[in-house]
C-alpha cells in the first residue's frame, strides 16, 4: 500500500527567501509522483508530476522538485518565493489511477 | 474551454436531508472521479466512473453515499440523511482517458455545512 508523509504541517517563510516542502512516501512498486496547490476555497492545481526520466522536475510558478528514489522523498523548492505563493500545498504517489495524498503544509509568505 | 465545473459552491444541509453535489466535467472528458477533503487533511478518493458505470467505489462509505454518472447530464454525487461527520469538502476531477491520473483536472469543490 502506498503513503505519503508531508514532515512539516506550516511553513512560514520571508518574501524572496529559498523554500523546502517535505515529502516522503511509501510504496513497494514504480509510482508517480505529484505536487498540487490548492488556494483558499479553490480546487487543486497540478504543480508539476514525475512520470519516469529525469529526477529533477520543473512545473509551473518557478517551483520544481527532484525525486530520489533511495530516500523515497520527493520535495518540493523554489528558489526566491513570492507572497501570492502562499497557499497549502499537497504531495500525492499513486500506483496507478488512484493518488494517495499527503495531510498538505501550508506555505506562509511574510512580506 | 471551460473547466470541470461543480455546483453549488456552497452546501448547507441539516442533519437528516440529503446533499446533491453536482460536477460537470471538461469538454470531451468521460472519466469523472470524486474526492472528499476533511478540515486539514489530504484529499481521500471515492469513487471512479465512467458515463453509465461506475470502475470503482472502493473509497465510497457503504452507507448513504451514491453516485452516477448519466449518458446524459452532469455526475451527482448523493448523500442521504447527511450526518454532522459530512461536513467536508468534496471535489471533483475529470479526465480524458482511462485511469489517466495525471491528466486530472480538478474542480472548485462544494463546501457541504452540516448543521
Amino acid at each position: 500500500a502506498q503513503s505519503v508523509t508531508q514532515l512539516d504541517s506550516q511553513v512560514p517563510v520571508f518574501e524572496e527567501a529559498p523554500v523546502e516542502l517535505r515529502c516522503n512516501y511509501s510504496s513497494s512498486v514504480s509510482v508517480y509522483l505529484f505536487w498540487y496547490v490548492q488556494y483558499p476555497n479553490q480546487g487543486l492545481q497540478l504543480l508539476l508530476k514525475y512520470l519516469s526520466g529525469s529526477t529533477l522536475v520543473k512545473g509551473i510558478n518557478g517551483f520544481e522538485a527532484e525525486f530520489n528514489k533511495s530516500q523515497t522523498s520527493f520535495h518540493l523548492r523554489k528558489p526566491s518565493v513570492h507572497i501570492s505563493d502562499t497557499a497549502e500545498y499537497f504531495c500525492a504517489v499513486s500506483e496507478g489511477y488512484i493518488p494517495t495524498f499527503g495531510r498538505g503544509t501550508s506555505l506562509i509568505v511574510h512580506p | 474551454n471551460a473547466g470541470v465545473m461543480q455546483n453549488p459552491r456552497h452546501l448547507v444541509r441539516r442533519r437528516g436531508q440529503e446533499a446533491r453535489l453536482r460536477c460537470s466535467p471538461m469538454k470531451g472528458h468521460s472519466h469523472v472521479y470524486w474526492y472528499r477533503q476533511l478540515p486539514e487533511e489530504g484529499l481521500k478518493f471515492m469513487v471512479y466512473l465512467q458515463k453509465e458505470n461506475i470502475i470503482d467505489e472502493s473509497g465510497m462509505p457503504k452507507e448513504r453515499f451514491s453516485a452516477e454518472f448519466p449518458k446524459e447530464g452532469p455526475s451527482i454525487l448523493r448523500i442521504q440523511q447527511v450526518v454532522r461527520g459530512d461536513s467536508a469538502a468534496y471535489f471533483c476531477a475529470s479526465s480524458s482517458r482511462d485511469g489517466e491520473i495525471y491528466e486530472q483536472y480538478f474542480g472548485p469543490g462544494t463546501r457541504l455545512t452540516v448543521t
